[in-house]
């Protein structure tokens, strides 16, 4: 099994841009998350889907859109790039709600907004 | 708010055993405690997880005292290895399951 797989590993926006960020994971899990990690900070969620079409808000959610067509993926959207969203992007996995179990982390995408 | 509190820092030395508490209030009587380990340039590695008393596993163990206001991990016999950031993680159920990751306690192990 890969786990939680994310693409790309580093990318540079500029100021405006869009992109999405992938995540996709293999462990038939029907919870899946967004974090982002600013330097020196511990991790904030974004988004979170507990089955394929359904979405919620995390606590940092402005900026970004989500979606989930499928249990596998989970990709996350940013439309208008500010550069307050230079950050270390990780996508994670559980089989269920992520404070009674385990979260499976994917490796991150590390995002600079110029 | 509610929210979860750990050191910035700590150091030791190796063959020394570690003990980082993290304090949470408000955390839901059915919710669990997590604690992960993370390593630059990964993502977080799940560590150990418990509910009450005393949980051990074959790296580490969770200390929660009855009021579940604090958690303690112990890392027992820490080796250069262990150098990482460990955070603990709560959901916070009276906030609609918010998930609360504390702010990581950087471990720092020297020979």
């Amino acid at each position: 099994n890969a786990g939680v797989t994310q693409t790309p590993k580093f990318r540079i926006l500029k100021i405006g841009q869009s992109m999405t960020l992938q995540c996709t994971q293999d462990m038939n899990h029907n919870y899946m998350y967004w974090y982002r990690q600013d330097p020196g900070m511990g991790l904030k969620l974004i988004y979170y889907s507990v089955g394929a079409g359904i979405t919620d808000k995390g606590e940092v959610p402005n900026g970004y859109n989500v979606s989930r067509s499928t249990t596998e993926d989970f990709p996350l959207r940013l439309e208008l790039a500010a550069p307050s969203q230079t950050s270390v992007y990780f996508c994670a996995s559980s089989y269920s709600r992520a404070g009674d179990n385990e979260q499976f982390f994917g490796p991150g995408t590390r995002l600079t907004v110029l | 708010l509610a929210k979860t509190t750990q050191p910035i820092s700590m150091d030791s030395y190796e063959g020394q055993e570690v003990n980082i508490t993290c304090s949470h209030n408000n955390i839901a009587t059915n919710d669990y405690i997590t604690w992960y380990q993370q390593f630059p340039s990964q993502g977080p590695r799940f560590i150990i997880q418990g509910y009450k008393t005393k949980v051990t596993n074959e790296v580490a163990s969770l200390f929660i005292p009855a009021d579940r206001k604090s958690s303690t991990l112990s890392l027992p016999r820490v080796s250069l290895s262990d150098t990482a950031v460990y955070y603990c993680l709560v959901m916070i159920y009276n906030q609609g399951g918010k998930l609360i990751f504390g702010q990581g306690t950087e471990l720092s192990v020297k020979p």
